[in-house]
C-alpha cells in the first residue's frame, strides 16, 4: 500500500516569515494530494489540494507543489501568521479515494 | 449547509465492551469513509461505505464494522474493544469517484 512520510515534524517561524513542510510518497499511481490543517479538539480541515496533472497550484498564502517523477510534494505558507499555528498533514490517495496520511507537522507562528 | 456531523463528542468505554459511532455526510455527499487517529499521528483510514456497502477496507481486524443507511449517514460499531482501540474517530464524507473529503470534528474514545 501507499506509504507518506513527513518533515519535519515540528516547525517554528517568526510571523511573516515562509514556512515549508516536504512529503513524499511510494505509490507511482498515485494521483492526489491533499492538505489538511488541525487545530486542537477539531477535525483536520482541508487547505489546498493538487491532482497530478499540474505542478504547482496557490491559494493566497499558500501554495502546493508536485514532483511526480520523485514522488514528492511539499507546502508552502508565505508571510505566517499566528492563527497559522496548527497540525498539517499531508495526504496521497491510495486508489478508490482512500486517503493515506503523513504523521504530521506541528506549525508554531512565534509572534 | 451543515458539513460534516458526528456524534457523540466523546465517549467512555472499558475493555470488552462495545460502541457505535455516528456520522453524518456532509449535504450532496454519498460516500462515507472512516479513520482512526491515535494521540499524535496521522489519520489511518478503516473503511470505505457507498450505495449501503463497503468499498475499501484498510488494515484493521473486523472488530470494526460499519453500515451506511439509505440516507447516506453512517455508523462505525467496534466490538470486542482493547485500550489501543483509544482515538478520535474521524468521519470523512465526499462524492463517489476522485473527490474531496471533508473531515467532522470526531469522536474521541477512551477505552479504559
Amino acid at each position: 500500500g501507499e506509504n507518506v512520510e513527513q518533515h519535519p515534524s515540528t516547525l517554528s517561524v517568526q510571523e511573516g516569515d515562509s514556512a515549508v513542510i516536504k512529503c513524499t510518497y511510494s505509490d507511482s499511481a498515485s494521483n492526489y494530494f491533499p492538505w489538511y490543517k488541525q487545530e486542537l479538539g477539531k477535525g483536520p480541515q482541508l487547505i489546498i489540494d493538487i491532482r497530478s496533472n499540474v505542478g504547482e497550484k496557490k491559494d493566497q498564502r499558500i501554495a502546493v507543489t508536485l514532483n511526480k517523477t520523485a514522488k514528492h510534494f511539499s507546502l508552502h505558507i508565505t508571510e505566517t501568521q499566528p492563527e497559522d499555528s496548527a497540525v498539517y498533514f499531508c495526504a496521497a490517495e491510495g486508489g478508490a479515494n482512500n486517503l493515506f496520511f503523513g504523521t504530521g507537522t506541528r506549525l508554531t507562528v512565534i509572534p | 449547509d451543515a458539513g460534516v456531523t458526528q456524534s457523540p463528542t466523546h465517549l467512555i468505554k472499558t475493555r470488552g465492551q462495545q460502541v457505535t459511532l455516528r456520522c453524518s455526510p456532509k449535504s450532496g455527499h454519498d460516500t462515507v469513509s472512516w479513520y482512526q487517529q491515535a494521540l499524535g499521528q496521522g489519520p489511518q483510514f478503516i473503511f470505505q461505505y457507498y450505495e449501503e456497502e463497503e468499498r475499501q477496507r484498510g488494515n484493521f481486524p473486523d472488530r470494526f464494522s460499519g453500515h451506511q443507511f439509505p440516507n447516506y449517514s453512517s455508523e462505525l460499531n467496534v466490538n470486542a474493544l482493547l485500550l489501543g482501540d483509544s482515538a478520535l474517530y474521524l468521519c470523512a464524507s465526499s462524492r463517489q469517484g476522485p473527490d474531496t473529503q471533508y473531515f467532522g470534528p470526531g469522536t474521541r474514545l477512551t477505552v479504559l
